[in-house]
């Protein structure tokens, strides 16, 4: 199987910003997905890396190095309704998707 | 609007008595899967479907069945055989195979009684 590490916890002010790092090891490598969920609620897909590098979308934002297993989700200017878990996936050789633990992420005011 | 849906909310489950879980999409998705997630867990995969009429077993398949008689619905069967089926269980589909995105159904609480 895979092994996907994210911290458990972090908690940040409005406006602020958070990284929250995942490393990972795979048997073959096809990209690593990003989601948000609410307590509850469904995961919904915030972004996807497959090359080395930083893709931005808005106040998100996802780096990825391969070389290294290791991907961090930037979010900036932090809001309220930003309060979730943060799930990163891997995906393997054979396209099996695997999911870390997810990390919660309590805004303050 | 196209999207997934699941039902029931939450379902209750008697000591040995199977209940499904339904999951229908309208996306027009080739692929769908169950997960369930369990608390300080990752999502782990329970069964998938690539096409109709097709489906194979995830990492977690002992006490489930599926079945994926058409392209929009993969109902989930909670056997009794599951000892441990407390959990929130999350549908998805995608586009295509399992190389494309997941999307998410709203998910069903399972609660035994």
């Amino acid at each position: 199987g895979q092994n996907i590490d994210q911290p458990t916890e972090m908690t940040a002010t409005e406006g602020a910003i958070v990284q929250i790092n995942c490393t990972y090891q795979t048997s073959g490598f096809n990209g690593l997905f990003w989601y948000q969920q609410h307590a509850g609620e469904a995961p919904t897909f915030l972004s996807y890396n497959v090359l080395d590098g930083l893709e931005e979308k808005g106040r998100f934002s996802s780096f990825l190095s391969r070389s290294k297993g290791y991907s961090y989700l930037l979010l900036k200017e932090l809001q309220m309704k930003d309060s979730a878990s943060y799930l990163c996936a891997v995906r393997d050789g054979d396209y099996k998707l695997s999911f870390g633990a997810g990390t919660t992420v309590t805004v303050r005011a | 609007d196209g999207g997934i849906t699941q039902s029931p909310k939450y379902l209750f489950r008697k000591e040995g008595q199977n209940v499904t879980l339904s999951c229908e999409q309208n996306l027009n998705h080739d692929a769908m899967y169950w997960y369930r997630q369990d608390p300080g867990q990752g999502l782990r995969l329970i069964y998938y479907s690539q096409i109709v009429n097709d489906f194979q077993k995830g990492d977690i398949a002992e006490g489930y069945s599926v079945s994926r008689e058409k392209k929009e619905s993969f109902p989930l069967t909670v056997t009794s055989a599951q000892k441990n089926p407390t959990a929130f269980y999350l549908c998805a589909s995608s586009i295509g195979g399992s190389w494309e995105t997941q999307y998410f159904g709203p998910g069903t609480r399972l609660l035994v009684l």
